[in-house]
């Protein structure tokens, strides 16, 4: 498909160990951004990239939380010794231009929701 | 800080009724203003924005009119179907910003 995949749509975890979720963005898109969508809440924002660039990490909760997209494509985000209050659904978006100035549309992944035990 | 304030529900209707969705912002500077849908299982869709004072967002029979002067952004369809049922948000980016702050979401269900 053409759109924003994420993997994978679940996890599980117990408290404690480290998580990997992935996101695959629009072929070409150059801006990505993490969010996190607690529950019956709206997305918080997490971190920008802009290719290979982080250009913001200013929403990230904390260092448990890391994220990289090495090659300026597929980005991964990583939280270590993962806590209860992670449980949440984590959105990735795409946008094609750099910082959206031509206000194009984030395109948004179905997300992918994490439990922590 | 930039904030959205929005509607709080759940909303339940009956098909073909009238539905707004509340929608007031704060922002530092000149935003661009954004309604999100999110069906069931699914991940968030655009369903309509508007970028500067005046302008008008529709789509799917949705309408949204940026208010600069009262500062919203309310959601409106004349007649709601079934197929209608999900949670909307409302959301903003300021200028010279590129990330979304987002409302709370409110949650619709249209009954048949």
């Amino acid at each position: 498909g053409a759109g924003v995949s994420q993997s994978p749509r679940y996890k599980v975890a117990k408290r404690g160990q480290d998580v990997a979720l992935r996101c695959d963005p629009i072929s070409g898109h150059v801006s990505l951004f993490w969010y996190q969508q607690a529950l019956g809440q709206g997305p918080e924002f997490l971190t920008y990239f802009q290719n290979e660039a982080q250009l913001d990490k200013s929403g990230l909760p904390s260092d448990r939380f890391f994220a990289e997209r090495p090659e300026g494509s597929v980005s991964t985000l990583k939280i270590q010794r993962t806590q209860q209050e992670d449980s949440a659904v984590y959105l990735c978006a795409s946008s094609e231009l750099p910082r959206d100035l031509s206000n194009q549309p984030q395109h948004f992944g179905d997300g992918t929701r994490l439990s922590i035990l | 800080g930039d904030s959205v304030t929005q509607m709080e529900g759940p909303v339940t209707l009956s098909e073909e009724a009238f539905l707004t969705i509340n929608c007031t912002y704060t922002a530092t500077g000149y935003p661009s203003l954004f309604w999100y849908v999110q069906y069931p299982g699914e991940g968030l869709q655009l369903l309509l924005k508007a970028t500067k004072a005046d302008d008008k967002g529709s789509n799917k029979g949705f309408e949204a009119t940026y208010r600069k002067e009262t500062t919203s952004f309310h959601l409106e369809k004349g007649s709601v179907q079934v197929s209608d049922s999900a949670v909307y948000f409302c959301a903003l980016r300021d200028s010279n910003d590129y990330k979304l702050s987002f409302g709370a979401g409110t949650t619709v269900t249209v009954r048949a």
